[in-house]
């Protein structure tokens, strides 16, 4: 079975330019999780949708960050503008109900 | 808040039994989850309990919840150089399982041979 896929896995762009990330949950999940991992925060929860509708963005961490789930195949993370601070490991996880989190094999974003 | 915490490290070598440690804060947890995570890779699902057991097994791996300490274990059998990596516990917060997870710092275990 193919697990969740994110894209690119990695990304080094400059600082002031938009970065978009892709997920493609696995297919029947219907909740999907956005987190970001960095040596000083850990594993944070950015963002998480269920049936396509965000539940619980508490975690963004500032308006420069937006997520979208426009079907159940697929989500973005985008930051507008991105600052070195954004750099870090940023993950996908997909679930269906009263079932665990999958995780994709993340995106490594570096902002120059 | 809700907050996990974990050792950082842990080595030992390669036919011994690991066991890494995590407690929690959140007494409403329902599930609580193993993940390993490999170097460049994503979190693997190990194992989870559900708050009612005490005890999982699943071939080399046991998990023990002490859910009056919020203490849970993993415990791994003749671990070998293949289990070194970074383990997470996670609590979920509220009475679903696809909700929120907190995720504990991680614990790097080291397998030397």
């Amino acid at each position: 079975d193919a697990g969740v896929i994110q894209s690119p896995r990695h990304e080094v762009t400059e600082m002031g330019q938009e970065v978009t990330l892709r997920c493609k949950p696995i297919s029947g999940h219907n909740s999907l999780f956005w987190y970001r991992q960095t040596m000083m925060r850990g594993l944070e929860l950015l963002i998480y949708f269920n049936n396509n509708v965000p539940i619980d963005d508490s975690g963004m961490p500032e308006d420069r960050f937006s997520a979208k789930m426009p079907n159940a195949s697929f989500s973005t993370l985008k930051i507008q503008p991105s600052e070195p601070r954004d750099s870090a490991v940023y993950f996908c996880a997909s679930s269906e109900s009263n079932q665990p989190q999958h995780f994709g094999d993340g995106t490594r974003l570096s902002i120059l | 808040g809700e907050d996990v915490e974990q050792s950082l490290f842990l080595s030992v070598r390669e036919g011994d039994s690991s066991v890494i440690n995590c407690t929690y804060t959140d007494s409403s947890s329902t599930y609580l989850y193993w993940y390993k995570q490999e170097p460049g890779a994503g979190l693997q699902l190990l194992t989870y309990i559900f708050s009612n057991m005490d005890m999982k097994q699943d071939q080399r791996l046991t998990v023990l919840l002490n859910k009056k300490d919020k203490h849970l274990s993993l415990r791994i059998a003749d671990t070998q150089t293949g289990d070194s990596a970074i383990y997470f516990c996670a609590e979920s917060t509220g009475s679903s399982n696809t909700g929120k997870l907190i995720f504990g710092q991680g614990t790097t275990l080291q397998v030397k041979p």
